[in-house]
């Protein structure tokens, strides 16, 4: 099974801090995704990567900035976190091009509080 | 624009059926559904492509009216297991692979 493993379950900072959220995927996967869930407002795209060094922005980008060095390695970073980045942050994977039959895997989570 | 789902909630008894509905505004490419226990992450049970068929996992099955841009998820006989809150997640273009997720459908089964 695709194993999506994301670096913290839980993280407090304060504002202003710079913040990094690691997320690595173990099979190989072009495309990965940043997410955020907050309640009643369900899942909203940050930012997804197609490939090494590749970003797109997604819904919700500003105040955040990703970086993909490693094509199983995707990372969210906080430029100064602030109260209202408080929230559930979700990592997925999918698979390549040519496999558009497959779905999400979603890592478990990152909970950041800011304070 | 995130799809609309119907019902927000809704409480079913263990053997009842629900049907969790999945409405967008755009053209779409395919349909994703999601189900997240609590404290879990979400969990992918199956996909509808543009021009598919209905597709079905033991008791969940679900649909996809292109002409309409609806998705509708089919829960039958429901277990304690289905509790959870269930997502649709829409892509409008084969090759685009992200999602747009909708806010969701907590489903809550009980005895």
């Amino acid at each position: 099974d695709v194993k999506v493993t994301q670096s913290s379950r839980y993280l407090v900072k304060r504002t202003g801090e710079k913040v990094f959220l690691e997320c690595v995927q173990d099979m190989d996967h072009e495309n990965m995704f940043w997410y955020r869930q907050d309640p009643g407002l369900g899942l909203r795209l940050i930012y997804f990567s197609y490939d090494v060094k590749m970003k797109e922005k997604g819904d919700i980008p500003e105040g955040y900035s990703v970086s993909r060095e490693k094509k199983e390695r995707f990372s969210l970073i906080l430029e100064s976190a602030s109260t209202n980045q408080t929230s559930m942050y979700l990592c997925a994977s999918r698979p390549p091009t040519g496999k558009g039959t497959f779905g999400y895997t979603f890592g478990s989570g990152t909970r950041l509080t800011v304070v | 624009q995130q799809p609309v789902q119907s019902p927000q909630a809704v409480i079913l008894r263990e053997g009842e059926d629900a049907v969790i509905n999945c409405s967008s505004s755009k053209a779409l490419y395919s349909v994703h559904w999601y189900r997240q226990k609590h404290g879990e992450a979400p969990v992918f049970l199956m996909i509808l492509l543009k021009g598919g068929e209905q597709k079905g996992h033991e008791k969940i099955s679900a649909s996809f009216n292109e002409k309409k841009q609806q998705s509708s998820l089919y829960l039958t006989a429901s277990q304690l297991s289905y509790s959870g809150t269930y997502f649709c997640g829409t892509e409008t273009g084969a090759g685009s692979y992200q999602l747009t997720f909708g806010k969701g459908t907590k489903l809550s089964v009980i005895p």
